[in-house]
């Protein structure tokens, strides 16, 4: 198993182009997260899913927007980057239930200049 | 005031030595909470699962939960220079999986 990959692992954008940040777990996990993680300021939840084609808003989900049509893939799009959307993201996944573990993918590096 | 603190260190500790990594939090509805490691440039690994209060033990770590106090902590003993990572607790109202609530980290070093 592979677990969580992300990619690209690092990329600049300039203000207001947009990308997006691919997610794919080989788990067969329901639950899937969208994280950014910023100095000093931990893990902020951006957007999760319970299940494909199904998504909900997490702690900071302004300026992003996600997609869930399968089951392995969870996708974060950014439109119209901005340099206060610099930072590393994670995207995770978990079992359903019994969720304490999640799995974390390697990370994508982000700089908006 | 944050849902989750934690002191960012840095700690520096020699080889050997016992650490204590400690997060307080608001919530008390929270009931299961975690700790993470880690290492730099890598995405955050499962170190330590526990359900509300208590103690957990696996090798040469430690989960305490007080749950009246609103205190979590994390000892390792016998540190190594292997355990020099960022450690993150978090903790979430159920196991349905869908709010984790994290600290901050402490970035931890452990001098050979």
């Amino acid at each position: 198993n592979a677990g969580v990959t992300q990619t690209p692992k690092f990329r600049i954008l300039k203000i207001g182009q947009s990308m997006t940040l691919q997610c794919t777990q080989d788990m067969n996990h329901n639950y899937m997260y969208w994280y950014r993680q910023d100095p000093g300021m931990g893990l902020k939840l951006i957007y999760y899913s319970v299940g494909a084609g199904i998504t909900d808003k997490g702690e900071v989900p302004n300026g992003y927007n996600v997609s869930r049509s399968t089951t392995e893939d969870f996708p974060l799009r950014l439109e119209l980057a901005a340099p206060s959307q610099t930072s590393v993201y994670f995207c995770a996944s978990s079992y359903a239930h019994g969720s304490e573990t999640q799995y974390f993918g390697p990370g994508t590096r982000l700089l908006v200049l | 005031q944050k849902e989750v603190e934690q002191d960012p260190g840095p700690l520096s500790v020699p080889e050997g030595a016992i650490v204590s990594l400690n997060c307080t939090y608001s919530n008390s509805a929270f009931q299961y909470f975690m700790w993470y490691r880690q290492y730099s440039r890598k995405g955050p690994e499962l170190l330590m699962y526990t359900y509300s209060s208590g103690n957990k033990e696996d090798g040469r770590f430690t989960a305490q939960v007080d749950k009246s106090s609103k205190y979590i902590s994390l000892f390792i003993r016998d540190s190594q220079p292997s355990d020099s990572a960022t450690y993150l607790c978090a903790m979430t109202l159920s196991n349905t999986g869908n709010q984790f609530y994290f600290g901050t980290g402490t970035s931890l070093t452990v001098i050979p």
